[in-house]
């Protein structure tokens, strides 16, 4: 599986729109993006997944560059609840191996 | 609520003994995925299993094991248990490809172990 890069933390005001970077300059023509977040010792929880083109669903977007090398996270209108650790993980999509393997993700912070 | 059931949420035991956490999958999904999380560190993928059979092996220290069971349960084993067991451990299911997705994971809230 390809390796992501991610910035340690972030912070954003509350009622402003998060944009969490990753770099992953490796992945392959067969592996997705997917985004997932952890909040305090809570199970992680999926937000978004994307392969070539932009995504969008009730959570967030999925911004991913032409060469497919980075993707952004967008969260449009965060909240305090949005406080969290989010992880960026690419892997392809293989039937019965799917284990995803998380790095240290980003901490966003929602300040109010 | 993911759909994915862990028991027990919470587990105190003595340096030296014996656990085993339990998780139910989300109907209908194969696979089932162990992870460990201590305090501060990140989620470390233990072992796989997808219907009945292990299918991928992470950072799994000899003396714990783990089976799943024919309705599709799992059960993780802890063994000779020390301090640096104490953590958090998760359960996450998911669905054969082409059912929901490119195989997302749904995990549970995960069972806490406390070793004294």
């Amino acid at each position: 599986d390809a390796k992501t890069t991610q910035p340690t933390s972030m912070d954003c005001a509350e009622g402003r729109a998060a944009n969490l970077p990753c770099n992953h300059s490796t992945i392959s023509g067969n592996e997705y993006v997917y985004w997932y977040r952890q909040i305090h010792s809570q199970g992680p929880q999926y937000i978004i997944h994307g392969l070539k083109n932009n995504e969008t669903n009730e959570m967030a977007s999925l911004i991913i560059t032409e060469d497919r090398k980075s993707s952004t996270l967008i969260l449009p209108h965060a909240t305090l609840r949005d406080t969290a650790v989010y992880y960026c993980i690419v892997r392809a999509a293989i039937q019965g191996a799917q284990k995803l393997v998380f790095g240290q993700g980003t901490r966003l912070t929602i300040n109010p | 609520d993911s759909g994915v059931t862990q028991t027990p949420k919470h587990l105190i035991t003595a340096t030296g003994q014996r656990v085993t956490l339990r998780c139910s999958p989300r109907s209908g999904d194969l696979s089932v995925y162990w992870y460990q999380q201590s305090l501060d560190q990140g989620l470390q993928f233990l072992i796989q299993y997808y219907n009945g059979e292990e299918r991928a092996k992470g950072n799994i220290l000899e003396r714990f094991s783990a089976q799943q069971f024919p309705d599709l349960h799992s059960e993780l084993n802890l063994s000779s248990l020390e301090l640096g067991d104490s953590a958090l451990y998760f359960c996450a299911s998911s669905p054969p490809l082409g059912v929901a997705g490119p195989g997302e994971l749904f995990f549970g809230e995960g069972s806490r172990l406390t070793v004294l």
